[in-house]
Formats: structure tokens, C-alpha cells, sequence
């Protein structure tokens, strides 16, 4: 009950254009799903995360959606820019007290100028 | 606010060489602090978390092993480094339940 599943792997935009990454999970307990950006040879750094108790969340032109009954959630980043190639990975929090984050295999996305 | 501090940024070290990776964390305590193993261009493989001083849990069998002396100090162990064991390490901390993982600048290790 810990796996997520992040789709796709690879991501190739026109600049101005959205972005949608998706992922699934299969604990109907967890509440908790933070979204990560990583650039090359950087560390992972939060961009957005929701908890269970909204459905939708937003900030700028990053926004997060979240389906408990189909146990989805999905980013979406509207007008893109170059700078937002990066790799971006979703977690979750499992639960039963072990405190873990439990990340997908992440998204490459590239923005095309 | 809080901070997190890795280091080395870089080592490279021989085959068979101990390890030694410190992590601390800052403006924060009793944090949950997590080691990961990130091989190039591959995702977050969990090694190591620890909810308290003492109390290590380790999620994948290997020749690895984490301490946390203090409550904002993990250390990343090995007595024999294997090639395998070359990758990106990253220690993050993480407060109260349901709260962002933070994650330090990472050491980029290289074995030869």
C-alpha cells in the first residue's frame, strides 16, 4: 500500500504551453501529497502540496488536484517557461506512525524555447 | 528558521575506503531526519530515517549504516565502500506529521 505511480517519465512542452503530471496511490489513509522540483544536480525542492481535506490548490501558475476516491493527484503548471525543466517527483505520506514520504520515480519535463 | 547542512559536497573515495556523511539541522527540534540514495538520473531511494536520538530505521539491506548521536546531527556510515555505492546522498529533515521533507544540498559521492 506504499507505492505511487508517476506518469509519465519524460515530458516535452513548447514554451507557453501546460504541463500535467499525474500519480496514484493505493493507502486510502494517506493525507498528505507534497510535489518536488529537482534541476540538474540539485536537491529536491517543495513547490506545492495539498492535504486531503481540499480537493485543489494553486499558486501562480502551479497547481495541485487531488481525487481521494480515485486515489489520484495531479500537477499542473500552466504558461511554462524554460526554467521549468527540471525533474519533478510526488510523495505521499504513508501511514501507521512510520513518518515516511514515499516519493514517485519522477517526471523529466523540458520546456522547448 | 530552520536549516539543514550536508557535507561533504563532493568525495571521492576508493574501493573498500570507510564513509563518513554528516548531516545537521538547525532552528528546529526533535526533527525526523531521513537519509536517500539518488543514482544518476534515477528517482529517491529511501536508506535511512530516525525519529529520535538512538532510534534508526533502515529501509534496504546493504552495507550502509546511520547514526543520530544528537537530536539534530545523522551520520551515514560504511566501513567498506562498494562501487555501488557510488550516487547522490541527501539528508532531509521533516517537523510535525503531514509537513514537507526538506532536503539538504547533497554529497556527490564517487567511488573508483
Amino acid at each position: 500500500g506504499e507505492n505511487v505511480e508517476q506518469h509519465p517519465s519524460t515530458l516535452s512542452v513548447q514554451e507557453g504551453d501546460s504541463a500535467v503530471i499525474k500519480c496514484t496511490y493505493s493507502d486510502s489513509a494517506s493525507n498528505y501529497f507534497p510535489w518536488y522540483k529537482q534541476e540538474l544536480g540539485k536537491r529536491p525542492q517543495l513547490i506545492i502540496d495539498i492535504r486531503s481535506n481540499v480537493g485543489e490548490k494553486k499558486d501562480q501558475r502551479i497547481a495541485v488536484t487531488l481525487n481521494k476516491t480515485a486515489k489520484h493527484f495531479s500537477l499542473h503548471i500552466t504558461e511554462t517557461q524554460p526554467e521549468d525543466s527540471a525533474v519533478y517527483f510526488c510523495a505521499h505520506v504513508t501511514q501507521g506512525g512510520s513518518e515516511k514520504l514515499v516519493f514517485g520515480k519522477g517526471t523529466k519535463l523540458t520546456v522547448n524555447p | 528558521s530552520q536549516t539543514i547542512h550536508q557535507w561533504p559536497a563532493t568525495l571521492v573515495q576508493p574501493v573498500g575506503s570507510p564513509l563518513s556523511l554528516e548531516c545537521t539541522v538547525e532552528g528546529t527540534s526533535n526533527p525526523n531526519l531521513y537519509w536517500y540514495r539518488q543514482a544518476a538520473g534515477r528517482g529517491l531511494q529511501l536508506l535511512f530515517y530516525s525519529v529520535g536520538i538512538g532510534q534508526i530505521s533502515s529501509e534496504v539491506p546493504q552495507n550502509l549504516s546511520a547514526s543520530r548521536p544528537q537530536d539534530r546531527q545523522f551520520i551515514l556510515s560504511s566501513k567498506k565502500l562498494l562501487l555501488s555505492d557510488s550516487g547522490f546522498y541527501l539528508c532531509a529533515w521533516r517537523g510535525s506529521s503531514n509537513q514537507p521533507q526538506h532536503f539538504g544540498d547533497g554529497t556527490r559521492l564517487s567511488i573508483l
